[in-house]
């Protein structure tokens, strides 16, 4: 079983700041099959990024992403007040545990 | 337009029993696999299992096997996930959700809306 670890827990920063969060998995995710999706409170989950690197549809370019292997990274360039939520990371590689790490909250400093 | 329409907020006591539904739209149903996703008050999120209404292939979290049965109707193109005796640990938000594309190893790019589901004696 993979298990995936993020950090921060939390991520404090202001409108317009550079956010930068980190995924790893404690084994190798097979052929890059990482996607980090953005909740926000009383809302399914969105997806951002798949594929460790492209974009889903209609999501701005701010937002990037990054990694293999074990090591994964979610960048959104300059933070708009929408962007604050909780951010997950998941490997979709390897059947029949398609794992979510744990989060992590961008919060408003 | 795909969309994913969840049953309704359910309040069940302990050992009843629950079918919740997620009916899709916008697209050929029997052809993109559906997963559930379990979210407890205030927590993360957890894969439990996922089904190809084709022909019902069924792939279960190894943490929920046993716990929950994940099904299909395909004649009206709903995905359900149901429990034959309930516990208060099962309180939680439950979401359906189909891959982006056809197979089985895809990100998950539509969602529904969730189905609250409370256990309480």
């Amino acid at each position: 079983e993979i298990v995936l670890t993020q950090s921060p827990g939390t991520l404090s920063l202001s409108p317009g700041e550079r956010a930068t969060l980190s995924c790893r998995a404690s084994q190798s995710v097979s052929s890059s099959y990482l996607a980090w999706y953005q909740q926000k409170p009383g809302q399914a989950p969105r997806l951002l990024i798949y594929d460790a690197s492209s974009r889903a549809t209609g999501i701005p370019d701010r937002f990037s992403g990054s990694g293999s292997g074990t090591d994964f990274t979610l960048t959104i360039t300059r933070l708009e007040p929408e962007d604050f939520a909780v951010y997950y990371c998941q490997q979709y590689g390897t059947s029949p545990l398609f794992t979510f790490g744990p989060g992590t909250k961008v919060d408003i400093k | 337009e795909v969309q994913l329409v969840q049953s309704g907020a359910e309040v069940k006591k302990p050992g009843e029993s629950l079918k919740i539904s997620c009916k899709g739209s916008g697209y050929s149903f029997t052809t993109y696999w559906i997963g559930w996703v379990r979210q407890m008050p205030g927590k993360g999120l957890e894969w439990m299992g996922i089904i190809y209404p084709y022909d019902s292939d069924t792939r279960y979290s190894p943490s929920f096997q046993g716990q929950v049965t994940i099904s299909v109707d395909k004649s009206i193109s709903a995905a359900y996930l149901q429990w034959s005796s309930l516990k208060a640990s099962d309180t939680a938000m439950y979401y359906c959700a189909r891959p982006s594309a056809g197979g089985f190893s895809k990100p998950l790019a539509y969602w529904g809306q969730g189905t609250l589901v409370t256990v309480s004696s």
